[in-house]
């Protein structure tokens, strides 16, 4: 596509619930990023994907967050469970050509915002 | 680690006023590379600049301008004759290129708003 697209741009659930958050990136890029952007907070880093494989997991708050990503393309965050503190706003973006090159320049999407009463 | 320090949560400015936005980081790499990043009130990131750690010559582009420091270890970039199209938050981003630095590190950002 011509940029990465979120889904849903809007979230709420209740306490407890399990949600996805879905990530299409750019046609051809092979690195995916996800990161959380809280009020006042920045933008967290949850988990980089190179194709498939996600050689960093370390930013993923617990064991109620994964993702995973297929056929090189399309990634899903899920947060199980989910609770108060999970709300804010979940961004996905991706960089070509990848790889680990710290030279890679970011394009995002608008955002996931989940809300958890 | 890699760490980047926006000091500036907010900044108000009045149209036409020259406004710079600090960034200082810190890293053990030797290369490394320096980004800014706008994120507009519609929400989505957009890239400004990127520059890497050898390369210390300030660049300018219309009403922008970055001055990177090595020796203060600072990446400030500079709005002269700002426009209310300039409100938005900014983001200072740091990546390295070995072990898991070259995942990008973002400051918290700095809210500029520019009052007509």
């Amino acid at each position: 596509g011509a940029g990465v697209s979120q889904s849903p741009s809007n979230k709420v659930t209740e306490k407890g619930k399990d949600v996805e958050l879905r990530c299409d990136p750019i046609s051809g890029h092979t690195a995916l990023y996800w990161y959380r952007q809280s009020l006042g907070q920045g933008l967290e880093f949850l988990i980089y994907f190179q194709g498939n494989s996600a050689p960093d997991k370390s930013g993923l708050p617990s064991d109620r967050f994964s993702a995973e990503r297929t056929g090189g393309s399309v990634s899903t965050l899920t947060i199980q469970r989910t609770q108060q503190e999970d709300s804010a706003v979940y961004l996905c973006a991706s960089s070509s050509p990848g790889g680990f090159s710290g030279a890679n320049v970011l394009t995002f999407g608008a955002g996931s915002r989940l809300t958890v009463l | 680690a890699q760490k980047v320090t926006q000091a500036q949560t907010e900044i108000s400015v009045v149209e036409k006023e020259d406004v710079t936005l600090d960034c200082v980081y810190e890293t053990r790499d030797t290369t490394y590379y320096l980004f800014w990043y706008k994120q507009p009130p519609s929400g989505e990131l957009v890239f400004l600049i990127r520059r890497n750690s050898f390369d210390e010559q300030n660049e300018i582009s219309g009403r922008y301008s970055w001055n990177f420091q090595k020796s203060t270890s600072s990446f400030n970039f500079t709005i002269t004759a700002s426009q209310v199209v300039d409100s938005a938050v900014y983001f200072c981003a740091l990546s390295g290129v070995r072990g898991g630095s070259y995942i990008p590190t973002f400051g918290r950002g700095t809210s500029l708003i520019v009052h007509p």
